[in-house]
């Protein structure tokens, strides 16, 4: 049992490349969630899914893409990679009206 | 939109001493959830403590309670006997279909 499983770990992309941060879950939660943590900002949502082929928007959703195609994935896609994206990202899942698990967080740079 | 306000950027507690974090959050639900997660230099999130809004009764977990006002939508924290491993950031975060976070509260323990 994994639980909440971000790759890569650290990554680091030039203005104007495209990525996907990958993100996986083994507890079989319907919930899932993509958050950035910027210093005194905390965490902010970006796009979140409630359920397989459901996503909707969180509080800083432009730039970034997800999709859920199966209730185990929820990728995030940078189509095109600006310094202000520059982040920790973390994923999250959850069963509906409790706490979210969190994986280990993705450190990116755009240069 | 909900939100989530934490007014103490940084606080400082002796060791052994007891400290109380505040949270206010804004929502127009009857039915959501509230949390207090940690997050130490690892920058991994662990959950402190929850309460179900519908609850009337504090929760606690050994050192940590809170004090929880429904009518003035307040969630503070308390923190008993401080331990210099509670050195850590703090984030309060309110949850229905999606969790958001306040900006956190970095708490410091003086030895």
């Amino acid at each position: 049992n994994a639980g909440v499983t971000q790759t890569p770990k650290f990554q680091v992309l030039k203005t104007g490349q495209s990525m996907t941060l990958q993100c996986a879950q083994d507890m079989n939660h319907e919930y899932m969630s993509w958050y950035r943590q910027d210093p005194g900002m905390g965490l902010r949502l970006i796009h979140y899914s409630v359920g397989a082929g459901i996503t909707d928007q969180g509080e800083v959703p432009n730039g970034y893409n997800v999709s859920r195609s199966t209730t185990e994935d929820f990728p995030l896609r940078l189509l095109s990679a600006a310094p202000s994206q520059t982040s920790v990202y973390f994923c999250a899942s959850n069963r509906p009206n409790t706490e979210a698990f969190f994986g280990q967080g993705t450190r990116l740079t755009v240069v | 939109a909900q939100t989530v306000t934490q007014s103490q950027p940084e606080m400082s507690v002796q060791e052994a001493e007891t400290v109380t974090l505040s949270c206010t959050y804004d929502t127009s639900e009857s039915d959501y959830y509230l949390f207090w997660y940690k997050q130490p230099p690892s920058r991994q999130m662990i959950l402190v403590i929850r309460q179900e809004a519908y609850k009337q009764q504090n929760a606690t977990e050994n050192r940590f309670s809170v004090n929880f006002q429904k009518a003035a939508k307040s969630f503070s924290l308390k923190i008993s006997d401080s331990q210099l491993g509670d050195a850590a950031m703090y984030f309060c975060a309110y949850g229905d279909d999606k969790i958001i976070f306040g900006k956190g509260t970095r708490l410091h323990i003086l030895p």
